[in-house]
C-alpha cells in the first residue's frame, strides 16, 4: 500500500513568490493535515482538510491556504513568500477525522525561500 | 509558554541503555501521539494514548492522563533507534500541539 506522498521533495523559490505544494494521502483516508517545521522550531500545526472542506487552522496568516480535491488530495498554497517560509512542510492523513486510529506523514517538502 | 513541554532536549546513550523521554503537557486532550523523526525529515507515527500504556517492540509509551504526563521508554537501545522523538497531543477540532522533540543519539 502506498503511504502518504508529497511533491516535490525540494522546492526553491523567490521571495515575493508563490509556492505549492502536493500530498496525495493513503487510499481509504479521508483527512489531511499539513505542518510547518521551521528550522530551529518544533512542528506546528497549519491545516486540517476532511472531505473537501477546511475544518481547522493553526495561527498563520492567510496567504498561507489550500484545498482538498475530490479524491482527497491537497493543496498547499503560500503566496507572498517571505524568507521565514523556508521550512520543511509536511503533510499526513487519516481516516476520517479520528486520529485516535493514529495518522501517517509524508515525508516532506522542503521549502527554500533565496 | 508552550503547551507541550519535553524532556531532555538532547540524549546521548550507550547501545543497551534504557531510555526515558518524558512530555508534560497542559491543555486537554483527546489522545496524545509520540512521532519519531530520522534525519531528512521523514516522521513515523509510534503510538496514539488516550490511557494507559502501550507496547510495540523495544518501545513503550505510558500517559497519566492525571497527571498530564506521558513517557516513552526504549529498552535495549541500538544506534539505529537515534533519531528525535516528538510528543504532540491533539484536541477539539484535530488542533495538535507539538513538543520542541528530543534529540537522542545511541552510541555503539
Amino acid at each position: 500500500e502506498a503511504g502518504v506522498t508529497q511533491s516535490p521533495t525540494h522546492l526553491i523559490k523567490t521571495r515575493g513568490q508563490q509556492a505549492t505544494l502536493r500530498c496525495s494521502p493513503i487510499s481509504g483516508h479521508t483527512s489531511v493535515y499539513w505542518y510547518q517545521q521551521a528550522l530551529g522550531l518544533g512542528l506546528q500545526f497549519l491545516l486540517w482538510y476532511d472531505e473537501g472542506e477546511e475544518r481547522n487552522r493553526g495561527n498563520f496568516p492567510p496567504r498561507f491556504s489550500g484545498r482538498q480535491f475530490p479524491n482527497y488530495s491537497s493543496e498547499l498554497n503560500v503566496n507572498a513568500l517571505e524568507l521565514e517560509d523556508s521550512a520543511l512542510y509536511l503533510c499526513a492523513s487519516s481516516m476520517g477525522g479520528n486520529t485516535n486510529y493514529g495518522y501517517t506523514f509524508g515525508s516532506g517538502t522542503r521549502l527554500t525561500v533565496v | 509558554k508552550n503547551e507541550v513541554e519535553q524532556s531532555p532536549q538532547n540524549l546521548t546513550a550507550q547501545e543497551g541503555e534504557f531510555i526515558t523521554i518524558n512530555c508534560s503537557y497542559s491543555v486537554g486532550i483527546s489522545a496524545l501521539h509520540w512521532l519519531q523523526q530520522h534525519p531528512g525529515g521523514g516522521i513515523v507515527s509510534l503510538f496514539m494514548l488516550s490511557s494507559g500504556k502501550k507496547k510495540h517492540g523495544r518501545l513503550i509509551a505510558t500517559i497519566n492522563i492525571q497527571e498530564k504526563h506521558s513517557s516513552l521508554h526504549i529498552t535495549a537501545s541500538h544506534p539505529r533507534d537515534s533519531a528525535v522523538y516528538i510528543c504532540a497531543v491533539s484536541w477539539i477540532g484535530n488542533q495538535f500541539y507539538f513538543g520542541t522533540g528530543t534529540s537522542l543519539t545511541v552510541i555503539p
